[in-house]
């Protein structure tokens, strides 16, 4: 069972450019998870979906990020205009559709803005 | 959620247990103790979890008090490839579509030495 894919793994970008970060979750996994990395800081949650729904979004920041997670295809988080200071590690992480909620993560994109 | 106190570095030999502590004093009924951990800049690996009975896998053990107010993550042979940051988290188990983002603190930096 291959685990939690994301791609691009690394992403240059310059300002006000946009940026797509995808993530295939496990497979028989519908949750979807994006957390966010600054340089020497913590992980930080961003948003949480199930297939075509966005349940929380509360760790969004209000402008140019958004998540999708289609009924088919992975999901994908959209970064517009970005700035130096979206340059960061971007992890996604999934769980199953049933029984235990347990996240497992990919490997990350690291996103630099030049 | 409950909040989570860990001490911000260890050292351990290789070969021998290393013993990751964790408070949660605050911690209530209905949230697990997870555990995680990242290698380097890898995307974080889950280890494992528990409630209130002691847990055991191939990678580790979780001793969790009977008061549930701390816990201790046991690798029982730590090697070179264990040297990672430990994140203890608690997480409430809630209703299928209910917000359940892991909230990462600094964790602790392991460093096993040869």
């Amino acid at each position: 069972n291959a685990g939690v894919m994301q791609n691009p793994r690394h992403l240059v970008r310059r300002r006000g450019q946009e940026a797509r970060l995808r993530c295939s979750p496990m497979k028989g996994h519908s949750h979807v998870y994006w957390y966010r990395q600054l340089p020497e800081e913590g992980l930080k949650f961003m948003v949480y979906l199930q297939k075509e729904n966005i349940i929380d979004e509360s760790g969004m920041p209000k402008e140019r990020f958004s998540a999708e997670f289609p009924k088919e295809g992975p999901s994908i988080l959209r970064i517009q205009q970005v700035v130096r200071g979206d340059s960061a590690a971007y992890f996604c992480a999934s769980s199953p559709t049933q029984g235990t909620d347990t996240q497992y993560f990919g490997p990350g994109t690291r996103l630099t803005v030049l | 959620d409950a909040k989570t106190t860990q001490p911000p570095s260890m050292d351990c030999a290789e070969g021998r247990a290393a013993n990751l502590p964790c408070n949660h004093s605050t911690i209530s009924g209905n949230e697990y103790v997870y555990w995680y951990r990242q290698i380097h800049s890898q995307g974080p690996q889950y280890i494992i979890h528990g409630l209130k009975n002691n847990e055991t896998n191939e990678m580790a053990s979780l001793i969790i008090t009977e008061d549930r107010k701390s816990s201790t993550l046991i690798l029982p042979h730590a090697t070179l490839r264990d040297t990672a940051v430990y994140y203890c988290i608690v997480r409430p188990r809630g209703p299928s579509g209910s917000a359940r983002q892991l909230t990462f603190g600094s964790g602790t930096q392991l460093t096993v030495l040869p």
